[in-house]
């Protein structure tokens, strides 16, 4: 089954730094990867998603993620951290299950605390 | 604001008792998703409705249930409720049908806590 492992738990940066979440997938298809970020007692919402085409995909709030697959990774980055970055990001795997049905299959999750 | 939307947003209720969450999905989206967060097991898929039928079940306890109306909104059924069960219970909706690579639209979840 697809899934997805997110390398650390906390990711501590600069105002102004550079960002980078760390997700490595697990998938015998070509996979359907997103990222999703959750601010504090709030849902989620999506920063962005790869289906199929370009392997650099731009989202929102000035994210990015790309998608090697010789490295089974979707990463995101953001070339410059702001203070309202910081929240709980989730990479997450389309994942098919039987009778036609389909739903994320998420990391758990990165903690990223933005510093002045 | 995503357009879902979770009643309620807060829920108190002790071990053994039976609650209801209610979702409404965003207006036109068929589909519909559960999922668990807690600080153990993290996000986790429940169960997806499709236009009022089950189409897949995750880790999904025995004692849970749910189900999609023809009006579309749905309701998770949590009953015999034990202390671990309390967390954060997310609803979210797709539209388009139900293709694997659409983007889910998370409501703002229901706080379940379980004394």
């Amino acid at each position: 089954a697809q899934s997805v492992t997110q390398l650390g738990s906390h990711v501590s940066v600069s105002e102004g730094a550079l960002v980078l979440l760390r997700c490595n997938y697990s998938s015998s298809v070509p996979p359907y990867l997103f990222w999703y970020v959750q601010y504090p007692n709030q849902g989620l919402q999506l920063l962005l998603k790869y289906t199929t085409g370009a392997t650099l995909v731009k989202g929102i709030n000035g994210f990015e993620a790309e998608f090697k697959k010789s490295e089974t990774s979707f990463h995101l980055t953001k070339p410059s951290a702001h203070m309202s970055d910081a929240a709980e990001y989730f990479c997450a795997v389309s994942r098919s299950w039987s009778n036609s049905g389909y739903a994320l299959n998420f990391g758990k999750g990165t903690s990223l605390l933005v510093t002045p | 604001d995503s357009g879902v939307t979770q009643t309620p947003k807060h829920l108190i209720t002790a071990t053994g008792q039976r609650v209801t969450l209610r979702c409404s999905p965003r207006s036109g989206d068929l589909s519909v998703y559960w999922y668990q967060q807690s600080l153990d097991q993290g996000l986790q898929f429940l169960i997806q409705y499709y236009n009022g039928e089950e189409r897949a079940k995750g880790n999904i306890l025995e004692r849970f249930s749910a189900q999609q109306f023809p009006d579309l909104h749905s309701e998770l059924n949590l009953s015999s409720l034990e202390l671990g069960d309390s967390a954060l219970y997310f609803c979210a909706s797709t539209p388009w049908g139900q293709s694997s690579y659409n983007e889910q639209f998370f409501g703002p979840g229901t706080r379940l806590t379980v004394l």
